[in-house]
């Protein structure tokens, strides 16, 4: 089966520029997530979709980041101004919705903010 | 709030030998336990996961233990091999947000 696809793979911005990423999850997975991880961290996440509806956008700074997931498949996550703290990966994963099913993620896109 | 830790953060074995990733948690509530490996400027790939109900979960050369009461999961991977260097992560998870440690970079010389 096609796995979690993201683009870009590596992005490069000035800070106060807008940045958007986009994630494709698997065919049939209900739920899609976006983490971020900094080096040296485990990821966190940041906002958990089922199917179309944000179930859980506790952890997404919401004066700056925002997401969508139009029609419950794509999703877009945009930061918009970027700041040099924002550098870091952002990971995009998708799963069944079942607690007990395990979660595939994609290759991530690399931020950097200078 | 669930904190996981995982130590060593590194670790570094001659091929062959057996490895033995630990992972801490702190809330024992859990329902499952998920194990995962990460290669450089890769994405997050599952390993095992372990439900709440099974004391241990075998894939391959992979076996992880989950001991609940304790707090604790523990990878064994076997016979190591130079292709298993890599960072290891154990994450669980509170209502669908998973909580993950730190991961454990293990390197296998040849």
């Amino acid at each position: 089966e096609a796995g979690v696809v993201q683009s870009p793979r590596y992005k490069i911005i000035e800070k106060k520029q807008p940045v958007a990423f986009w994630c494709n999850p698997i065919s049939g997975h209900n739920t899609l997530y976006w983490y971020r991880q900094n080096l040296g961290q485990g990821p966190e996440l940041l906002i958990r979709y089922e199917n179309e509806e944000a179930v859980d956008d506790s952890q997404l700074p919401k004066d700056r980041f925002s997401a969508e997931r139009l029609k419950g498949v794509d999703s877009t996550l945009k930061i918009q101004p970027a700041e040099l703290g924002d550098s870091a990966v952002y990971l995009c994963a998708s799963s069944f919705r079942n607690r007990n099913s395990p979660l595939h993620f994609g290759n991530g896109t690399r931020l950097t903010v200078t | 709030k669930q904190e996981v830790t995982q130590i060593p953060a590194a670790l570094s074995v001659p091929e062959g030998e057996n490895l033995v990733l630990n992972c801490s948690f702190t809330d024992s509530a859990i329902y499952n336990l998920q194990w995962f490996r990460q290669d450089p400027g890769k994405g997050l790939t599952s390993l095992l996961l372990i439900q709440s109900s099974q004391r241990e979960q075998t894939s391959g050369r992979l076996n992880a233990s989950l001991d609940k009461s304790s707090g604790r999961s523990t990878l064994y991977i076997a016979a190591s091999q130079p292709g298993d260097s890599a960072t290891y992560l154990c994450a669980v998870p509170n209502d669908y947000k998973l909580s993950f440690g730190a991961g454990t970079t293990v390197t296998v010389r040849a």
